[in-house]
């Protein structure tokens, strides 16, 4: 069965830096895009990035833009998350999530998540 | 960027009740939404997609409909099980926006 499980998280100051991992197993992890999500306690959901099957494409939402950076390792069908310069309003569960692609191969929904990792943000 | 409204924000139902949720995109996104359901603890699961598609396993009696910038989540019989947060998720034109969320709790 697809499984996905993210590592990596915890307490980190201001300014700091994280890595997430996240890793895949029950499918051809090569074959799909992958996203990471978020969710600051209390609060909604928040996508954050998505990363092509080979890795040459990659998306990003404003608010982590030039702080955060995805990349994979499909030989480990691995997925991580390199998070720079964090923010108390970075603060909140991160998931990594399976992503669907429509017939073009556009990404589209979240069809597998992990369990999420928590990332928390202060001095 | 879209945006995405959901409503109600808090739903109060009883077991059996017809629930509809809505949801409003700022511009159109044709039928490219889906709808999840999170409960406390847990990842998002999602039960609809492309507006009006069931997913696999995903109970009968959860449907969705709309298309252009008005789409509704109905569950048509609420068990004990459904008592959750449901989201909408847009995928249209490089943007995978959510609504905030609406709760369903017990009334």
């Amino acid at each position: 069965q697809v499984q996905l499980v993210e590592s990596g998280g915890g307490l980190v100051k201001p300014g700091g830096s994280l890595r997430l991992s996240c890793a895949a197993s029950g499918f051809t992890f090569s074959d799909y895009y992958v996203s990471w999500i978020r969710q600051a306690p209390g609060k909604g959901l928040e996508w954050l990035s998505y990363i092509s099957g080979n890795g040459d494409i990659t998306y990003y939402a404003d608010s982590v833009r030039g702080r955060f950076a995805v990349s994979r390792d499909n030989a480990k069908d691995s997925l991580y998350l390199q998070m720079n310069s964090l923010r108390a309003e970075d603060t909140a569960v991160y998931y990594c999530a399976r992503t669907a692609g429509d017939s073009t191969g556009y990404p589209t929904l979240f069809d597998y998540w992990g369990q999420g990792a928590l990332v928390t943000v202060s001095s | 960027d879209i945006q995405m409204t959901q409503s109600p924000s808090i739903l109060s139902a009883s077991v059996g009740d017809r629930v509809t949720i809505t949801c409003r995109a700022s511009q159109s996104i044709s039928y490219w939404l889906a709808w999840y359901q999170q409960k406390p603890g847990k990842a998002p699961k999602v039960l609809i997609y492309d507006a009006s598609r069931l997913e696999s396993g995903v109970p009968s009696r959860f449907s969705g409909s709309g298309s252009g910038t008005e789409f509704t989540l109905t569950i048509s019989s609420l068990q004990p099980d459904d008592f959750a947060t449901y989201y909408c998720q847009q995928y249209n034109n490089y943007s995978w926006r959510f609504g905030q969320g609406t709760k369903v709790e017990i009334k």
